[in-house]
């Protein structure tokens, strides 16, 4: 599975946008993007995924580049609860997921 | 119910002693996953069931940890002479299928939280 690059740290006012980046450079056609949530003692939570097409859910918004080299995942107004860690995972068709480090998304007053 | 059931929800045990794991999926998913947390650390995958049959355990840690699933239902992790290296939480997750399309996301149940004094 390629491997992906995200930032270890993001703040978020609430209320706000939260934009949440991951490079995906290497991913090869077949693979699709899946983004998890971990919040503080919980098991991950699947939030969205996606192959070329953005895409939206009642939790966020996927957005995938043209080149499907980088996406963003928008949550759109983000509240105290959506602290955790983000996880952006790409796959190809079966299989395990691999988790990287993930982005560490803490949302402030 | 509802969600993946793992039990026990917290487990210690002394070093060398035997633990079994359980896990109970989403009726009707046909795929079992095994991962492991660290305290502070990320994810690390052990093994993956599709049915009874285990086509990917590349990552159990050494011949004392193994996992078996039957009825294409619950499935048991086992951890034989436990060490304290062993302490971590042990997710589980379930998936209607593995391949892609809608259905292929996982489902994590709570964890079984393992300490090994």
């Amino acid at each position: 599975d390629a491997k992906t690059t995200q930032p270890p740290s993001m703040d978020c006012a609430e209320g706000r946008a939260a934009n949440l980046p991951c490079n995906h450079s290497t991913i090869s056609g077949n693979e699709y993007v899946y983004w998890y949530r971990q919040i503080h003692s919980q098991g991950p939570q699947y939030i969205i995924h996606g192959l070329k097409n953005n895409e939206t859910n009642e939790m966020a918004s996927l957005i995938i580049t043209e080149d499907r080299k980088s996406s963003t995942l928008i949550l759109p107004h983000a509240t105290l609860r959506d602290t955790a860690v983000y996880y952006c995972i790409v796959r190809a068709d079966y299989g395990k997921l691999t988790f990287g480090q993930g982005t560490i998304l803490t949302v402030h007053p | 119910g509802a969600g993946v059931s793992q039990s026990p929800s917290n487990k210690v045990t002394e070093k060398g002693k035997d633990v079994e794991l359980r896990c109970d999926p989403i009726s009707g998913h046909t795929a079992l996953y095994w991962y492991r947390q660290r305290l502070g650390q990320g994810l690390e995958f052990l093994i993956y069931f599709q049915g009874n049959s285990a086509p990917d355990k590349s990552g159990l840690p050494s011949d004392r940890f193994s996992a078996e699933r039957t009825g294409e239902s619950v499935s048991t992790l086992t951890i034989q002479r436990t060490q304290q290296e062993d302490s971590a939480v042990y997710l589980c997750a379930s998936s209607y299928q593995t391949g892609l399309a809608a259905g292929g996301e996982l489902f994590f149940g709570e964890g079984s939280r393992l300490t090994v004094l």
